[in-house]
């Protein structure tokens, strides 16, 4: 594809379960970035993947959530028992390198923990 | 440390006119500054971006401000178009830091009006 990709665009569940986001960036991009976006905020940032470890994971709010990017391609934003508080928008973005390089976002998981 | 301040929160302008968002920044290990614009539903998109050895940065109807003394940058539109009503975020990383996560503001709502 064109763009970074993500499924599903919209996911609801129930408080405490588990999800998975993914995340598809524009082939050839070694960097992966995830980001969430709160209603009327700015995305908050997560993770960022170079390659396929997680070079800088001061972002996740605490240890419900996991990120993976076994292949160094596709990414998977892991949540456990969610709270109605992890509602929000998840973006991830992808960039050729690291530095100064455009990040380029995809349109967002809408997540609604109920 | 680590916040950037937007403001205003949002704008309206008539069509033709100029639209101004700010930003300001305490961190001074900042050194790249991107503008994303954002339409509902959608993942940002970079408008334009700049580092601190530059003032002024133009592409198109879209400047970019740069006061590294002040620690603040803004953005410009000229002529502003109806269909340039988005969502615009400014950002800040630390490029030679190699954390490269963006740190957003808050966004601006600018509505153009015909």
């Amino acid at each position: 594809g064109a763009g970074v990709s993500q499924t599903p665009s919209n996911k609801v569940t129930e408080k405490g379960k588990y999800v998975e986001l993914r995340c598809d960036p524009i082939s050839g991009h070694t960097a992966l970035y995830w980001y969430r976006q709160s209603l009327g905020q700015g995305p908050e940032f997560l993770i960022y993947f170079q390659g396929t470890g997680a070079a800088d994971d001061s972002g996740l709010p605490n240890d419900r959530f996991f990120a993976v990017r076994p292949e160094g391609s596709v990414s998977t934003l892991k949540i456990q028992r969610t709270e109605r508080g992890d509602s929000a928008v998840y973006l991830c973005a992808s960039s050729l390198l690291a530095g100064y390089n455009e990040q380029f976002f995809g349109p967002g998981t809408r997540l609604t923990v109920l | 440390q680590q916040q950037v301040k937007q403001s205003p929160q949002s704008l309206i302008v008539q069509k033709g006119g100029i639209s101004i968002i700010n930003c300001a920044y305490e961190n001074t290990a900042f050194d790249y500054f991107p503008w994303y614009q954002q339409f509902p539903g959608k993942g940002p998109a970079l408008l334009i971006a700049i580092r601190p050895d530059v003032s002024e940065k133009k592409e198109g109807r879209f400047t970019i401000s740069f006061n590294k003394s002040a620690k603040q940058f803004s953005l410009h539109i000229m002529d502003s178009q109806p269909g340039d009503s988005a969502t615009y975020f400014c950002a800040a990383s630390s490029q030679t830091s190699g954390t490269y996560k963006y740190i957003f503001g808050t966004g601006t709502r600018l509505k153009v009006l015909a």
